[in-house]
């Protein structure tokens, strides 16, 4: 699986749009960018995927790059309860034959300020 | 459905016991995969499982290590003796049908070897 790069930490204001940049200039053609995010003390939570698109659903907008280097996941109103470490991985698609298991960079602190 | 359940969410021994530790996924999911966190190394793939047959287990860090699935809604992560280097918090996440699927994590079972 391709290797992010991700910056170690980012602040936001409570009731803005947190924006999370993500590097993954390797990606291949077949790779997914997966989203998870871990809230303290909690196991990883899935939040988006996608592979060229953009892509949405009720927690974030997934933007992906028209070549694919790099996407930027969206938490349009961020509230405290959004204050978590947040991963972004690619991986291959499903049947393309890649590894099973999520390999979890350092991530993302996000921290949420009132 | 309930989610991933592990058990016990806290575990503290001393060094030279066994630990065993729990896993219940999602009914219907037919990958299984234990994972474990730590400061220093992140969250990492220890095993994983599809229909109950262990299907990688590279990330096992040794033979005191050993995992289980002995039917498709029970697995178990078992150390044998503990040393306080594998204090971690230790996640179990299924996912449906194939790996490459979204995984859904347990809340996790922190261990402490004194």
């Amino acid at each position: 699986d391709a290797k992010t790069t991700q910056p170690p930490s980012m602040d936001c204001a409570e009731g803005r749009a947190a924006n999370l940049p993500c590097n993954h200039s390797t990606i291949s053609g077949n790779e997914y960018v997966y989203w998870y995010r871990q809230i303290h003390s909690q196991g990883p939570q899935y939040i988006i995927h996608g592979l060229k698109n953009n892509e949405t659903n009720e927690m974030a907008s997934l933007i992906i790059t028209e070549d694919r280097k790099s996407s930027t996941l969206i938490l349009p109103h961020a509230t405290l309860r959004d204050t978590a470490v947040y991963y972004c991985i690619v991986r291959v698609a499903s049947g393309g034959g890649g590894a099973d298991g999520l390999t979890f960079g350092k991530g993302t602190h996000l921290i949420i300020q009132p | 459905d309930a989610g991933v359940i592990q058990s016990p969410r806290h575990e503290v021994t001393e060094m030279g016991q066994e630990v065993t530790l729990r896993c219940k996924p999602i009914s219907g999911h037919d990958y299984l995969f234990w994972y474990r966190q730590t400061m220093m190394r992140g969250l990492e793939l220890l095993i994983y499982f599809n229909n109950n047959v262990p299907i990688d287990d590279s990330g096992m860090p040794e033979d005191r290590f050993s995992a289980k699935m002995p039917n498709a809604s029970f697995s178990t992560l078992k150390i044998q003796p503990s040393e306080p280097r594998d204090s971690a918090v230790y996640f179990c996440a299924s996912s449906l049908r194939e790996g490459q699927e979204t995984q859904y994590f347990g809340p996790g079972t922190r261990l402490l070897v004194l």
